[in-house]
């Protein structure tokens, strides 16, 4: 069964700063991995969708990785703002109907 | 696009009784909706996958009897929680995909904004 751990579970930073978010999974036979942010008490919010085939993808401040071969995946977020605070979800599919998601990264972001 | 609603957003309910939650995709046809629940600090755990017009699949552990999943039409799917007691307070959210015209699947899910179920 597809495990996804996320790391760190919680992260502080100060307004500005560059971070990185990791996911890694144990099953490399993933159809893609998904990017979600979720506020507090509130639904997902797809972020970035990577295929199986791609290494990365970028939206705006946003950008994630994958390396299918050893189980990881980054999302890199440039010049964190106050509005970034969330937690952060990895979800990893194995299949149309198959998605296993990680239990997130609580992101704050300080002014 | 791609756009998944839920009905109720927050539902606070006696123990013993029903809560239904309503699940809809307002701008395209779910050939297949996903229950999810999320306790405090944990991640979605799946419950259940239900395709128009036939039974849902239930996740191991998950009681069908006790989370009865309808989904009569290619916009709506119902979870209902019977007899709901204090040990169901979670949040619930739906997911949907649909299956383009030539059988190939669209890689995604599109997540509703969930439903906060508190019995007391």
């Amino acid at each position: 069964k597809q495990e996804v751990t996320q790391i760190p579970a919680a992260l502080s930073v100060p307004e500005g700063e560059n971070l990185v978010l990791n996911c890694s999974f144990t099953d490399s036979a993933i159809y893609n991995l998904q990017w979600f942010r979720q506020d507090p008490g509130k639904g997902l919010t797809s972020l970035l969708l990577i295929q199986s085939s791609q290494r990365e993808q970028t939206s705006g401040r946003l950008n994630a990785s994958l390396d299918k071969s050893s189980g990881r995946s980054t999302l890199y977020i440039a010049a964190s703002q106050p509005g970034d605070s969330a937690t952060y979800l990895c979800a990893v599919a194995t299949g149309a109907n198959n998605l296993f998601f990680g239990t997130g990264t609580r992101l704050t972001v300080i002014p | 696009g791609a756009v998944v609603s839920q009905h109720p957003s927050r539902v606070i309910c006696k123990s013993g009784t029903s809560v239904k939650i309503e699940c809809r995709s307002l701008d395209f046809q779910a050939t297949t909706m996903f229950w999810y629940r999320q306790f405090p600090k944990q991640s979605l755990m799946l419950m259940a996958t239900s395709n128009e017009g036939s039974k849902a699949t239930y996740e191991q552990g998950v009681e069908k009897d006790k989370f009865l999943i309808n989904h009569a039409s290619l916009t709506l799917s119902t979870l209902t929680v019977t007899s709901a007691h204090p040990e169901d307070s979670s949040f619930y959210i739906c997911s949907a995909s649909w299956n383009l015209r030539g059988g190939a699947y669209i890689d995604e899910q599109f997540f509703g904004p969930g439903t906060r179920l508190t019995v007391l």
